[in-house]
């Protein structure tokens, strides 16, 4: 059973911290990572995809893998009220696969 | 980018009856749509697979013929929700493969579909 996890949250940071969101997976033979973002209500926006290990920056966003202890984070730079939202990691293996989405952090921004 | 358009986007409709969700690639050939289901607060389900031009792969306990899926073409997928019941209430979104948004490994969403069953 290929699964994703990540904690549920909420997860809380004040106005112009640094969020950061944790991702496991547990097949090995996942190739790359994908990180959604689901305002209430609305369908997933790609925010950013990783393959190779180690960062991968896109704005404020970093998006970091390490395949050896399968894990993948988000971080956050100078988080905004509107950067509020579910934050969904998925894995992809190969081929027309779905993606394997964990069940979302859900991430608060306090101004 | 790629973009996939989903229509409705908010659909009632009385118990019994059945209801059509359309999801159409704009500017690049899906060879292979998912859905899925989301319930408030909980994460995405995907319902089945399809590829174009082939019949559908659902997933465990997902009734095949209640929830009818065509890819006919490489640009528009349907999800029929056949004699629809206040539990199939949802929120269905698709999302074909294919297209450059993400890179060779591009997965695009449509804007999903508020589905109410009353």
């Amino acid at each position: 059973q290929k699964e994703v996890e990540q904690n549920s949250g909420p997860l809380s940071v004040p106005e112009g911290a640094i969020a950061s969101l944790n991702c496991t997976y547990s097949d090995r033979g996942s190739q790359s990572f994908f990180w959604y973002r689901q305002y209430s209500g609305k369908s997933p926006e790609l925010i950013m995809f990783i393959y190779s290990n180690g960062d991968k920056e896109d704005g404020r966003f970093t998006a970091q893998l390490n395949k050896a202890s399968q894990y993948v984070s988000l971080l956050i730079r100078d988080s905004q009220p509107s950067d509020s939202a579910t934050y969904l990691c998925a894995a992809y293996s190969s081929g027309n696969t779905p993606l394997v989405f964990g069940k979302g952090t859900r991430l608060s921004v306090i101004a | 980018g790629a973009v996939v358009s989903q229509h409705p986007s908010r659909v009632i409709c009385k118990s019994g009856t059945s209801v059509k969700i359309e999801c159409r690639s704009l500017d690049f050939q899906a060879t292979t749509m998912f859905w899925y289901r989301q319930f408030p607060k909980q994460s995405l389900m995907l319902m089945a697979t399809s590829n174009e031009g082939s019949k559908a792969t659902y997933e465990q306990g997902v009734e095949k013929d209640k929830f009818l899926i065509n890819h006919a073409s490489l640009t528009l997928s349907t999800l029929t929700v056949t004699s629809a019941h206040p539990e199939d209430s949802s929120f269905y979104i698709c999302s074909a493969r294919g297209g450059r948004t993400g890179g060779d490994y591009g997965y695009t969403f449509g804007s999903g579909t508020r589905l109410t069953v009353v």
